[in-house]
């Protein structure tokens, strides 16, 4: 069964210095993988996706994921961590083809303080 | 981008009593929905999955006759929660999507309070 992993329930970081998410992965087949983040009490908002092609994924507000087939990871990376970045993070991975379900990892809080 | 709704975005209820929650997609159409649920600073749980006119697919676990899942059209599904207790009392996220697409656009959240 497809599944992610984020070994870390909290990140701490200083406004401005980079900040790495991390995830794993474990697939039978091609991995279909994303980030999200959520804010308290609002819904998921999209950062990225790895469908296929380049291991470097460009997302929205920044950030970045590298995909690692060797490692089975896909951590997610910004260079300078705001404080407004300071949220839930989950990693996902595409239960099978597309219009399948996501699932989703346990989560990350990141936490950016100025 | 596509963009998905969900009504109402807070509900209070007392116990016994049955909630209704929308999930719409506003500019495309959804052949498929799925409602998950998160408990507090929890991960999200898949509950279902709907495809157009067919019957839901529960996950193992999942109450279905507690859980009305129907999504009757291609841009609106709706899960009931029957006779709702306190420890239904949780966030409800609905997303959408189908075999056209590489992604899934998620609605706001629905928080249900049971009381």
């Amino acid at each position: 069964a497809q599944s992610v992993a984020q070994p870390e329930d909290q990140v701490n970081v200083a406004e401005g210095n980079p900040l790495t998410v991390k995830c794993t992965y474990s697939v039978s087949g091609n991995p279909y993988l994303f980030w999200y983040v959520q804010y308290p009490n609002r819904g998921l908002q999209f950062l990225l996706k790895y469908i296929t092609g380049d291991n470097l994924v460009k997302g929205s507000y920044g950030f970045e994921a590298e995909f690692n087939k060797s490692q089975t990871s896909f951590h997610l990376k910004k260079p300078s961590a705001l404080v407004s970045d300071s949220a839930l993070y989950f990693c996902a991975v595409r239960r099978g083809q597309a219009g399948t379900a996501l699932i989703f990892g346990k989560g990350t809080t990141l936490s950016v303080s100025s | 981008g596509a963009v998905v709704s969900q009504h109402p975005s807070w509900v209070i209820c007392k116990s016994g009593t049955s909630v209704k929650i929308e999930c719409r997609s506003l500019d495309f159409q959804a052949t498929t929905m799925f409602w998950y649920r998160q408990f507090p600073k929890q991960s999200l749980m898949l509950m279902a999955t709907s495809n157009e006119g067919s019957k839901a697919t529960y996950e193992q676990g999942v109450e279905k006759d507690k859980f009305l899942i129907n999504h009757a059209s291609l841009t609106l599904s709706t899960l009931t929660v029957t006779s709702a207790h306190p420890e239904d009392s949780s966030f409800y996220i609905c997303s959408a999507g189908g075999s056209s697409y590489n992604e899934q656009f998620f609605g706001p959240g629905t928080r249900l309070t049971v009381l």
